[in-house]
């Protein structure tokens, strides 16, 4: 079946190191995005990207990298200069729009990140 | 820039009633689409209803409707006949509809918490 896979699930990290969360589309979409969520809150953008090799920053990218070196596969790395990395964080495909046709963003299952 | 605002962070329905969620949002683009999401306590996100900038009609998709005033920048989701599974955090979305640069982000507002009575 065509959907996004985020894993891991849950993750826990020690403080002081990088983590690097996984995020797999075969939906051919040609965006990628990854939302970071906290606890009673909104999804923030913390990076996306529209094309292989191309990415932009969000509104919350520091401490944060990001490589789109294949289609399908965008993966998210959690640094160390991340002050307080813990929270749920969301990947999600999507193909462009036009001004009369739905294009939904999908969503993966996400992956909780707990610092240590 | 796109802003979304979502103002009621919680709300409460009786089952088997109608509930409007409320958003608001800001653009200077012409062309643009809103989406709502649910989001339950598993964590998954949820397409519920799209609506186009340029739509005439109100959307629906079943028990959700999506009440749509461009010149207020509105879009609120009506759910109809509320059920004790609506009960989840549902996020208001928008995204331009140009080609070019940011013409993919997509923006949520910090959604509204739904919990529906027995």
């Amino acid at each position: 079946d065509g959907g996004i896979t985020q894993s891991p699930k849950y993750l826990f990290r020690k403080e002081g190191q990088n983590v690097t969360l996984s995020c797999e589309q075969n939906l051919n979409h040609d965006a990628m995005y990854w939302y970071r969520q906290d606890p009673g809150q909104g999804l923030r953008l913390i990076y996306y990207s529209q094309i292989v090799n191309d990415f932009q920053k969000g509104d919350i990218a520091e401490g944060y990298s990001v490589s789109r070196e294949k289609k399908e596969s965008f993966p998210l790395t959690v640094t160390s200069a991340q002050k307080n990395p813990t929270a749920f964080y969301l990947c999600a495909s999507s193909n462009p729009g036009t001004a009369r046709t739905n294009t939904e963003a999908f969503f993966g299952q996400g992956t909780r990140l707990t610092v240590v | 820039a796109q802003k979304i605002t979502q103002t009621q962070p919680g709300m409460f329905v009786q089952e088997k009633e109608a509930v409007t969620l409320d958003c608001t949002y800001d653009t200077s683009d012409q062309s643009y689409g809103l989406f709502w999401y649910k989001q339950p306590s598993s964590g998954e996100m949820i397409f519920l209803i799209y609506q186009g900038s340029y739509d005439e009609q109100n959307a629906t998709e079943g028990r959700y409707s999506l009440n749509f005033q461009k010149a207020r920048k509105s879009a609120n989701l009506v759910i109809s006949a509320s059920q004790l599974g609506d009960s989840a955090m549902y996020f208001c979305a928008m995204r331009p509809t140009y080609s070019g640069a940011g013409s993919y982000q997509l923006t949520f507002g910090k959604g509204t918490k739904l919990s529906v009575i027995p």
